[in-house]
């Protein structure tokens, strides 16, 4: 299966700021996904990364508060913006062929903002 | 939408007993994977079910899917503290270009 390396792992930010988080495959893949886990949670799923045109965001989430570039197929970025304690959680990317067998998931990016 | 239950929420089992996780769909399923979780860190695929009355077997844990296609079992036999974690069923539908519905969570702990 794919290589994903996800960088930063942990990061303690400052309410106001924003931080960009990054995802890197080390093989071309059809799908990639950001999803967000809160504290005690489950997955949600932030947006679907398309490469080359804007990103597909679930109910819930905006391109605003969680811009998504995807400018080839194998990275992808997602920013959090504007970050508030709310947005404390763990952000994975995840990668996958269209139609075709599992998902594969980053070790993801812990986020605490104080 | 679909929603997946998965139960228990959690589970202590001392090592070298058996035990099962349920994930219940609230929707037919199309495709159904298990992933584990260590606290804090990304998940680990497991194994994946799409086919009614399906069974999947790695090492000693053992996976189904009922012939209605509307609940998956997770066993585990002779448990042991790397087993410890987070274990997560995750599905997609038809259409969705692989989007993945998680279930609630089963935290395991292995006690010696």
């Amino acid at each position: 299966s794919a290589v994903i390396s996800q960088k930063p792992s942990r990061d303690i930010c400052q309410r106001g700021t924003s931080l960009t988080i990054q995802c890197q495959v080390d093989s071309q893949v059809t799908m990639m996904f950001w999803y967000r886990q809160q504290p005690g949670q489950s997955l949600t799923l932030i947006a679907t990364a398309n490469q080359g045109s804007e990103a597909t965001y679930e109910s819930g989430f905006v391109i605003d508060k969680f811009p998504i570039s995807r400018p080839n197929l194998t990275f992808s970025t997602l920013t959090v913006s504007n970050m508030s304690p709310e947005d404390s959680s763990i952000y994975l990317c995840s990668v996958g062929q269209a139609h075709q067998g599992p998902q594969h998931f980053g070790d993801g990016t812990r986020l605490s903002i104080l | 939408s679909q929603e997946l239950e998965q139960s228990p929420q959690s589970l202590i089992v001392q090592e070298g007993k058996n035990l099962t996780i349920n994930c219940t769909s609230s929707k037919t399923l199309y495709g159904l994977y298990w992933y584990k979780q260590k606290y804090g860190e990304g998940l680990i695929f497991l194994m994946m079910l799409q086919k009614g009355g399906e069974e999947k077997s790695h090492e000693k844990i053992t996976a189904k899917l009922d012939e209605k296609k509307q609940q998956s079992s997770l066993h585990i036999t002779a448990s042991q503290p790397s087993h410890a974690g987070i274990y997560l069923c995750g599905a997609d539908s038809p259409g969705t270009a692989s989007k993945l519905t998680f279930g609630t969570g089963t935290r395991l702990q292995v006690t010696l």
